[in-house]
């Protein structure tokens, strides 16, 4: 199936440890970017990759860090996790500005 | 700083109506704007995408129009289904940043 595969679906973590979240797209899109849903429901860009070269970054605090090794795939690492990282975790891509984004099933971080 | 705002946050229709949900933007420099739908718990399927050169885009029951002068698009679902039940997102997409969303229009529909 082409899609974009976001790993985990669940995370929950306790306050001060260190988690990763996985994505990959096997579109062929050169744009991958991560998205977070608060509990409002309200969907903010996070980072966003283009070939490998982070082309946004939307003032998250610098315990969040992005990894892209190739194109296809956009990890997420968090470090010293806190309460308010509790959120819903968008993985999407695309070809880039003025097309269609692709999104992931999301991963529901859950801080304890 | 472009904001997306959508109305009504929430809406309650039976079975069979025809609706309108509404989007609105602040700045019109834009590529495109995009309907998406996100089901409890799950992700977002894209449902149409307007570029800013288009007036419309429909598929199936569902018609979307977009007046980029005014800031505002529409999305028209016709005839209704239980099975429409959703929230609606709407999304600008822009130079030098990634989609914008709107708070997303919750929809109810009851059979």
């Amino acid at each position: 199936d082409t899609a974009v595969s976001q790993t985990p679906k669940y995370l929950v973590t306790q306050m001060g440890n260190d988690k990763s979240i996985k994505c990959e797209q096997n579109l062929g899109h050169d744009t991958m970017y991560w998205y977070k849903q608060d509990s409002k429901k309200f969907l903010k860009i996070m980072f966003s990759y283009n070939n490998k070269e982070l082309i946004i970054n939307e003032t998250v605090p610098n315990r969040f860090s992005p990894k892209s090794p190739d194109k296809a795939h956009l990890n997420l690492h968090i470090n010293s996790l806190e309460l308010g990282d509790s959120a819903v975790y968008f993985c999407a891509s695309s070809h880039g500005t003025g097309s269609s984004y692709t999104f992931g099933s999301g991963t529901r971080l859950t801080v304890v | 700083k472009q904001e997306v705002t959508q109305i009504p946050a929430a809406l309650s229709v039976p079975e069979g109506e025809n609706l309108v949900l509404n989007c609105s933007f602040t700045d019109s420099a834009i590529y495109n704007l995009q309907w998406f739908r996100q089901d409890p718990g799950k992700g977002l399927t894209s449902l149409l995408l307007i570029q800013s050169s288009q007036r419309e885009q429909t598929s199936g029951r569902l018609n979307a129009s977009l007046d980029k002068s005014s800031g505002r698009s529409t999305l028209y679902i016709a005839a209704s289904q239980p099975g429409d039940s959703a929230t609606y997102l709407c999304a600008v997409d822009q130079a030098g940043t990634a989609l914008i969303f709107g708070k997303g229009t919750t929809l109810s529909v009851s059979s």
